[in-house]
């Protein structure tokens, strides 16, 4: 069964600090990845997808990839307090989505 | 607006019911899927359409059962065999089953007593 392992979490950050969400995937045939977000009680937001080997950069938000490594990753740059959420790493080619990393931060 | 639509957003019902969860979606997306989510716990896949009158088994599909009759509707039933039924369910579309994002509805929280 293709899997998608995110690091186990609950991850805390002080506001202001960078936050580092990672993902390591096994479907070698997958070409795009998508990080999402939920809050609490709330459905999935997509936030940020990849799909070529490097960094991509979306205000506060960097996914960066690395498909030899089977790895992709989310920054987050001066983390608020409204980032606290579960983020979740999703591999489309097999539909599935990794257990996902919950963030807190805080002021 | 183009969304999806699940309905109702709360359901409950006594144990040894069939329900019915509603999904419906105005984005002329091809593929839909059916995600149930516990607790603490990440997204896990039912069943997943690619096109009108085809379906297939996720991972836990067992207690399940879905039909694809129209593009825009993939409604799912949970039946009696469903062991533990109480949980959040979530419909899904993207324009092709391969590489596309998915797009999530809002949700329908399900509880079983």
């Amino acid at each position: 069964q293709k899997e998608v392992e995110q690091n186990s979490g609950p991850l805390s950050v002080p506001e202001g600090a960078i936050a580092s969400l990672n993902c390591t995937y096994s479907d070698r045939g997958s070409q795009s990845f998508f990080w999402y977000r939920q809050y609490s009680g709330k459905s999935p937001e997509l936030i940020m997808s990849i799909y070529s080997n490097g960094d991509k950069e979306d205000g506060r938000f960097t996914a960066q990839l690395n498909k030899a490594s089977q790895y992709v990753s989310l920054l987050i740059r001066d983390s608020q307090p409204s980032d606290s959420a579960t983020y979740l790493c999703a591999v489309p080619h097999d539909m599935r989505f990794g257990a996902g990393t919950r963030l807190t931060v805080k002021p | 607006d183009g969304g999806i639509t699940q309905s109702p957003k709360y359901l409950f019902r006594k144990e040894g019911q069939n329900v019915t969860l509603s999904c419906e979606q105005n984005l002329n997306h091809d593929a839909m899927y059916w995600y149930r989510q516990d607790p603490g716990q990440g997204l896990r896949l039912i069943y997943y359409s690619q096109i009108v009158n085809d379906f297939q088994k996720g991972d836990i599909a067992e207690g399940y059962s879905v039909s694809r009759e129209k593009k825009e509707s993939f409604p799912l039933t949970v039946t009696s065999a469903q062991k533990n039924p109480t949980a959040f369910y979530l419909c899904a579309s993207s324009i092709q089953a391969d590489n596309s994002p998915l797009h999530f509805g809002n949700g329908t929280r399900l509880t079983v007593t």
